[in-house]
């Protein structure tokens, strides 16, 4: 049991290169998240997707696209990668029940990302 | 809107003796209130949470913390700090209602356990 995982966990841009990070789970949970973590400023999320087939936007999401593949993934997407997006961003997923957590959030281990 | 805060960038407490994290949040309807603690380099790791019940709530590697409505705030506690929990600290709520659209975080507290 992996729990939530995450890759690439380090990578490097330059400015205008996009990627898309990767992030799966195998606790079976319906809900998906990703924060970025920046130093002060504690964890600020992205985007979310509630269950399979939908997404919202969360606290700070311009900049980013995502994408709920299935049940297990969620992919993050930088189409233009600029210096502010430099950060660790964390994949994490719970299981939810209407409009309610069932138990916390799970995150993986991040991805630390420098934009050049 | 939701928020956290927690007014202590640093706490240093010496081994043996009791630690206090602070915490207060301001949310419409009952809080889901919830402890992270994050080491160099990893990820988070759950702590313990509040969702309804009993305001003192016990969680892992003997740490509790205390839900009080009035004051709106949610203090992480322990009665013998140890070295190894020198890490950074976060509280979190549930954006809305019951947290499904995810949690916000407050800037963390550095907690450092002196030998």
């Amino acid at each position: 049991n992996a729990g939530v995982t995450q890759t690439p966990k380090f990578q490097v841009l330059k400015t205008g290169q996009s990627m898309t990070l990767q992030c799966a789970q195998d606790m079976n949970h319906n809900s998906m998240y990703w924060y970025r973590q920046d130093p002060g400023m504690g964890l600020r999320l992205i985007y979310y997707s509630a269950s399979e087939g939908t997404t919202d936007k969360g606290e700070v999401p311009n900049g980013y696209n995502v994408s709920r593949l299935n049940k297990r993934e969620f992919s993050l997407r930088l189409e233009s990668a600029a210096p502010s997006q430099t950060s660790v961003y964390f994949c994490a997923s719970a299981s939810v029940q209407g409009i309610q957590l069932s138990n916390e959030q799970f995150f993986g281990p991040g991805t630390r990302l420098t934009v050049l | 809107a939701q928020s956290v805060a927690q007014p202590e960038d640093q706490v240093n407490v010496a081994e043996g003796n009791p630690l206090t994290v602070k915490c207060t949040y301001s949310v419409s309807g009952n809080p889901y209130l919830f402890w992270y603690v994050q080491y160099p380099n990893r990820g988070l790791q759950f702590l313990l949470k509040y969702i309804t019940g009993d305001n003192l709530v016990k969680g892992s590697y003997g740490f509790e913390a205390e839900f009080n409505k009035s004051q709106t705030s949610f203090h992480l506690k322990k009665p013998s700090a140890l070295v190894s929990d020198s890490a950074l600290y976060f509280c979190a709520v549930g954006r809305s209602g019951g947290g499904a659209d995810g949690l916000t975080f407050g800037k963390g507290t550095h907690l450092i356990i002196q030998p």
